[in-house]
C-alpha cells in the first residue's frame, strides 16, 4: 500500500529563519513520483516540484530546496530565509504504478511570523 | 494560459439534495481528477477521467459520480447529500501521462446543512 507521512502538523518560525518540512513515504512500486504542493488560505493547491524515483538529485529553486533520499524514503523540503508569504499548508504527495492518483500526506501548516 | 476553472466557488445545500460541480481543465489537458478535502480525512482521491472514460476511482460511495465531456470539461455529482459531504472539492487537470503533475483549481466549497 502507498502512504505518505508528514509528522509535523504545525511549524511556527520567525521571518528569515530556515525551516525544513519532513515527508516520509511508503510504496512497493519501483517507479513512482513525489510532489510538493502549497495550499494558501485561498484553497488552491499550487504545484511546487515533482521528482521521479530514478532521480535522487537534490534541487534548489530560489529559496526552496528539496532533498530526496531513497535509502530513508524521505523527500524533505527546506525554505531558506522564510518570509511571511510562505505561510500556508504544505502537502507532500506520491503517485506510483500505472496510476496518476495522488496519495497526499496530512499536510504541515507553516506559520511565518514577522 | 488559463488555469483550471471550477464553478461554483461556494455552494450551500440541504441534506438529501443533490449537487453538480463543474471543472474546466487547462486547454489541451485530457485528464481530470477530483479530490475531496475535509479537516478529518484530509485530501482524498475521488476519481479520474481521461478522454471521457473513468480511469480510476477512489473509495467513495456510489452517491459520488462524475463524467467528462468531449471537450475535457468534467462534472461531478453528489446525490442524497449528507452533512459529512461538506468539504472543499478540488479538480485537477493533467496531460494524462503517468507521473504528470496536476494543476489544481481553486475548488468548490460545499456546505451541507
Amino acid at each position: 500500500a502507498q502512504k505518505v507521512t508528514q509528522a509535523q502538523t504545525e511549524i511556527s518560525v520567525v521571518e528569515k529563519e530556515d525551516v525544513t518540512l519532513d515527508c516520509v513515504y511508503e510504496t512497493r512500486d519501483t517507479t513512482y513520483y513525489l510532489f510538493w504542493y502549497k495550499q494558501p488560505p485561498s484553497g488552491e493547491l499550487v504545484f511546487l516540484i515533482r521528482r521521479n524515483s530514478f532521480d535522487e538529485q537534490n534541487e534548489i529553486s530560489g529559496r526552496y530546496s528539496w532533498n530526496f533520499q531513497k535509502s530513508t524514503s524521505s523527500f524533505n523540503f527546506t525554505i531558506t530565509a522564510s518570509q511571511v508569504v510562505d505561510s500556508a499548508v504544505y502537502f507532500c504527495a506520491l503517485s506510483g504504478g500505472a496510476t496518476n492518483k495522488l496519495i497526499f500526506g496530512t499536510g504541515t501548516l507553516l506559520a511565518v511570523q514577522p | 494560459k488559463a488555469g483550471v476553472t471550477q464553478t461554483p466557488r461556494y455552494l450551500i445545500k440541504t441534506r438529501g439534495q443533490q449537487v453538480t460541480l463543474s471543472c474546466s481543465p487547462i486547454s489541451g489537458h485530457r485528464s481530470v481528477s477530483w479530490y475531496q478535502q475535509t479537516p478529518g480525512q484530509g485530501l482524498q482521491f475521488l476519481f479520474e477521467y481521461f478522454s471521457e472514460t473513468q480511469r480510476n476511482k477512489g473509495n467513495f460511495p456510489g452517491r459520488f459520480s462524475g463524467r467528462q465531456f468531449s471537450n475535457s470539461r468534467s462534472e461531478m455529482n453528489v446525490s442524497t447529500l449528507e452533512l459529512g459531504d461538506s468539504a472543499l472539492y478540488l479538480c485537477a487537470s493533467s496531460a494524462g501521462r503517468v507521473g504528470d503533475g496536476y494543476t489544481f483549481g481553486s475548488g468548490t466549497r460545499l456546505t451541507v446543512v
